[in-house]
């Protein structure tokens, strides 16, 4: 069991700039979940995988978020022209089938200046 | 949204002591699970109780769940300075299609002085 993955684990960028984070999950798990965390709040959920199908977006998730996850194995999370209300930690997380313990990743800290 | 609130926002003790934290829910939930951050790093999972269950035990930790006041305890025992972290309530709704996504408290802040 390797873990939860998660590159870059920060990334300080411009206003404006595109921005790609990617996380591997535990290799047996097909449902990956994105969750974004501000200071002092917990995780809230972005979106969810099931294989390589994006079943749930929550309307945190505005037309400038996307995420994929092709062949059902990794995952990207694309934020376009950033702003400064981006910064925050995303965090990954995966689970196997029907288990409900989810795995987290280390995070990605993204900066916005 | 947050599910719920967690109380206390901050805890300090002494290593040894006991440490209590309590959560709040809102909608029925299918189980609660509660998870450990250290500072700037992902959550680790330490214990899930189900609906149907009331009390859980793992280690030093022990779970409570009050499904008629929608509220669970985090009991830590015999505290240790490496317990310092924040803690997080979450659940997963009871029914409908939620995928299994978690819903989080606001976590408290546990502080243990060697």
């Amino acid at each position: 069991d390797t873990g939860v993955s998660q590159d870059p684990r920060h990334k300080i960028t411009k206003r404006g700039q595109n921005v790609t984070f990617r996380c591997d999950p535990i290799s047996e798990h097909n449902r990956l979940y994105w969750y974004r965390q501000t200071l002092g709040q917990g995780p809230e959920f972005l979106t969810y995988f099931q294989n390589e199908a994006q079943l749930e977006k929550s309307r945190l998730l505005s037309d400038r978020f996307s995420a994929e996850r092709p062949k059902g194995s990794f995952s990207t999370l694309e934020i376009q022209r950033t702003e400064q209300g981006d910064s925050a930690m995303y965090l990954c997380a995966s689970r196997q089938g029907w288990r409900d313990t989810q795995y987290f990743g280390p995070g990605t800290r993204l900066t916005v200046l | 949204s947050q599910q719920g609130e967690e109380d206390p926002q901050a805890l300090s003790i002494q290593e040894g002591e006991n440490a209590t934290m309590n959560c709040s829910y809102k909608t029925s939930i299918n189980n609660l699970q509660w998870y450990r951050q250290n500072s700037g790093r992902g959550l680790v999972h330490l214990i899930l109780i189900r609906s149907n269950e009331r009390e859980k035990h793992s280690g030093r930790l022990r779970v409570t769940l009050d499904t008629s006041k929608k509220s669970s305890s985090l009991l830590i025992t015999a505290s240790r300075a490496a317990d310092t972290a924040s803690y997080f309530c979450a659940t997963i709704p009871a029914g409908g299609t939620s995928y299994g996504k978690l819903t989080f408290g606001q976590g408290t802040i546990l502080t243990v002085h060697p």
